[in-house]
């Protein structure tokens, strides 16, 4: 059971726009920076967003990070079949006194 | 471009201790702010926090593996080190190390990941 809450899937087709989102609390998005990374099949995740809406260098600005209260969101545009993958948000978690992750959503291109 | 490498046994025994090496390269582990983390995916699940250190000394735990968990530096061999003792199979999973320029967890270097196994 992760501490953030993320649909397990979610799809869209080329070109279209689809958003994944990420649900924690007070003691983790509410008050603290989200975190994305895109995990391939049998690599290593890979930092897409940080700070919640920065991209680190190299990452195309199809990729976009937005919260609110105490969830966050993570949208692609311009789906492509390449963005198929696993999702995860991530955030420091006050409670736990460090980083949490959640679940993973695996997104399809149809 | 730094590069983190990790290495150790694939196979433990259940009560056994599992030890992994991560060495850093392309960068040294004394430089800066970075901290140096140890991070674990189980099959086919999320990824779990398991700890860091921060300037060498400073570490801090998942509090549900704290009372089994070691992590140190060496800094002659510019690596970090994890230590999990009495290992059970829901230890079994694939360990990454990872670096974050900042608090974490905005990991922005990960190693490849090794499979670490638990079983007789």
């Amino acid at each position: 059971q992760s501490v953030l809450t993320q649909p397990p899937s979610a799809s869209g087709t080329p070109g279209q726009r689809v958003t994944i989102s990420c649900s924690g609390s007070s003691s983790n998005i509410g008050t603290n920076f989200v975190y994305w990374y895109q995990q391939l099949p049998g690599t290593a995740p890979k930092l897409l967003i940080y700070r919640n809406n920065q991209r680190p260098s190299g990452v195309p600005d199809r990729f976009s990070g937005s919260k609110s209260g105490t969830s966050a969101s993570l949208a692609i545009s311009g789906l492509r079949s390449e963005d198929e993958s696993v999702y995860f948000c991530a955030s420091w978690d006050d409670s736990l006194s460090g980083p949490v992750f959640g679940g993973g959503t695996k997104l399809t291109v149809l | 471009q730094v590069q983190l490498q990790e290495s150790g046994p694939g196979l433990v025994k259940p009560s056994q201790t599992l030890s992994l090496t991560c060495t850093v390269s392309g960068g040294s582990i004394n430089s800066g702010d970075y901290y140096w983390s140890w991070i674990r995916q189980h099959p086919g699940k999320g990824l779990e926090w398991i700890g860091y250190i921060h300037y060498s000394v400073n570490t801090n735990y998942n509090p549900s593996l704290k009372s089994r968990l070691s992590i140190s530096v060496d800094t002659s061999k510019n690596h970090f080190s994890l230590k999990l003792s009495s290992v059970t199979a829901a230890d079994t999973a694939v360990y990454y190390c990872a670096s974050s320029w900042e608090l974490p967890p905005g990991f922005d270097y990960w190693g490849q990941g090794t499979l670490v196994t638990v079983s007789s």
